[in-house]
């Protein structure tokens, strides 16, 4: 079963409305962390905003919340206000706390949601 | 700082070949990993280390040989080349311990194997 589902594989939005892009994850472990990342068309992955699995409060970074629902497992990125800039690639990600033989694991992507700001 | 440095940024390879990818960190960060990604597909890791002379397996470790002699160096040797590597790899590190370790990725390097 996949960890880390992105149910949108394109979006077309218009430009200053906002945008919720769609992460439900899968996990037993207690801990973890939930990341979301953005890959413009030059390639480099930009990390946006972090989510503990014990954080009380959803997560900001200015234009970036996270709308963290944990009884659901769902961490849907709303991005406000949507600027032209913001056309690229976005990735959900999770990084669990298991330790497995000694070291720790990294991060699991979703297949990310390609954002298209028109407009 | 120069965070994650990743060489070279393109490389075309003929089937059999090897090589190494380089990829190095200044921030003095335990933990290091890599990841390859294939069109629409998210990134998969492929090894990581937590620390100098220890490293392990990800999801995708075959074909791959990593070592980390140093904290700051993790380089990914291709033993024997084949098309099914072609891919974009790329390379990360973070802090270990505490409850939020933001990875920070390295540019990629854009491989092709013929």
């Amino acid at each position: 079963a996949q960890k880390i589902t992105q149910t949108q594989p394109g979006m077309f939005v218009q430009e200053k409305e906002a945008v919720t892009l769609d992460c439900t994850y899968d996990t037993s472990d207690p801990s973890y962390g939930l990341f979301w990342y953005k890959q413009p068309s030059s390639g480099e992955m930009i990390f946006l905003i972090y989510q503990g699995s014990y954080d009380q409060q959803n997560a900001t970074e200015g234009r970036y919340s996270l709308n963290f629902q944990k009884a659901r497992k769902s961490a849907n990125l709303v991005i406000s206000a949507s600027q032209l800039g913001d056309s690229a690639m976005y990735f959900c990600a999770m990084r669990e706390a298991v330790i497995s033989g000694g070291g720790a694991d990294g991060l699991t992507f979703g297949k990310g949601t390609h954002l298209i700001i028109q407009p | 700082n120069a965070g994650v440095t990743q060489t070279p940024k393109f490389q075309v390879l003929k089937t059999g070949q090897s090589m190494t990818l380089q990829c190095a960190q200044d921030m003095n960060h335990e933990y290091m990993s890599w990841y390859r990604q294939d069109p629409g597909m998210g990134l998969r890791l492929i090894h990581y280390s937590v620390g100098a002379g220890i490293t392990d397996q990800g999801e995708v470790p075959n074909g791959y040989n990593v070592s980390r002699s140093t904290t700051e160096d993790f380089p990914l040797r291709l033993l024997s080349a084949a098309p099914s590597q072609t891919s974009v790899y790329f390379c990360a590190s973070s802090a270990l311990g505490g409850k939020y370790n933001e990875q920070f990725f390295g540019p990629g390097t854009r491989l092709t194997v013929l």
